[in-house]
């Protein structure tokens, strides 16, 4: 069965803070992984991840996958109240086939 | 641009009752269709997708179904509510023949209460 573990479940820090949230899979023939940030309602995407070693970037955050260790991390630097939401890990297959993971909750305070 | 309409935007229904939850989708022709549903501090399960018109695959055995009667609406109903079918359920699309080859595109979701 194809797992995805998102760690921590929650995390609470200060504006400015930086935070790294992490994502590990098992899944048979992985196509790819992406990265979601929901706030209230819609997830929205982020990034999408096929190549090992390559960071994508995009403003404060960036994502780089190991796909032989099978994880991913997500990095926000000086992070902000709009930062606040849930990020969501989902991995695909070749099948097609995406599972998610529970996400991680993240609160930023002023 | 593409834009995804879903509702309503919540929804209260007792035991027993129907359910008809409509999704379209604008800017984009032939898309792929999706249906999830989201428990309290969980990930999405993915419950219904579709590749085309009136090509509608199951991924878990529920007391819902789904169809497509256009190339842009997706419908996810049920016959008879149960309570465990509360939660919030969102419609999503995404562009190509292969899943998991681009980003999904989420609506704005319904929340469903079965009391």
């Amino acid at each position: 069965e194809d797992k995805v573990v998102q760690s921590p479940l929650s995390l609470v820090v200060h504006e400015g803070d930086t935070v790294t949230l992490n994502c590990s899979y098992e899944v048979t023939n992985f196509r790819s992984l992406l990265w979601y940030k929901q706030e209230k309602k819609a997830p929205t995407f982020l990034f999408m991840l096929t190549s090992s070693g390559i960071e994508k970037k995009s403003g404060r955050l960036s994502s780089i996958l190991d796909k032989k260790e099978l994880f991913s991390i997500l990095n926000i630097t000086a992070t902000q109240t709009g930062d606040s939401a849930v990020y969501l890990c989902a991995v695909c297959t070749n099948a097609g086939k995406s599972t998610f993971g529970d996400g991680t909750t993240l609160t930023v305070k002023p | 641009s593409q834009t995804i309409h879903q509702w309503p935007a919540t929804l209260v229904q007792p035991v027993g009752s129907p359910l008809s939850l409509e999704c379209t989708v604008e800017g984009t022709s032939n898309p792929n269709l999706y249906w999830y549903r989201q428990a309290a501090g969980r990930g999405l399960q993915l419950l219904f997708y579709s590749i085309g018109i009136g090509q509608i695959s199951s991924e878990v055995p529920q007391n819902l179904s789904a169809s497509r009667p256009q190339d842009r609406q997706f419908i996810l109903s049920s016959k008879k509510l149960l309570l465990s079918d509360s939660g919030f359920y969102l419609c999503a699309w995404s562009v190509g023949v292969v899943q998991g080859a681009s980003p999904l595109h989420f609506g704005n979701g319904t929340r469903l209460t079965v009391t």
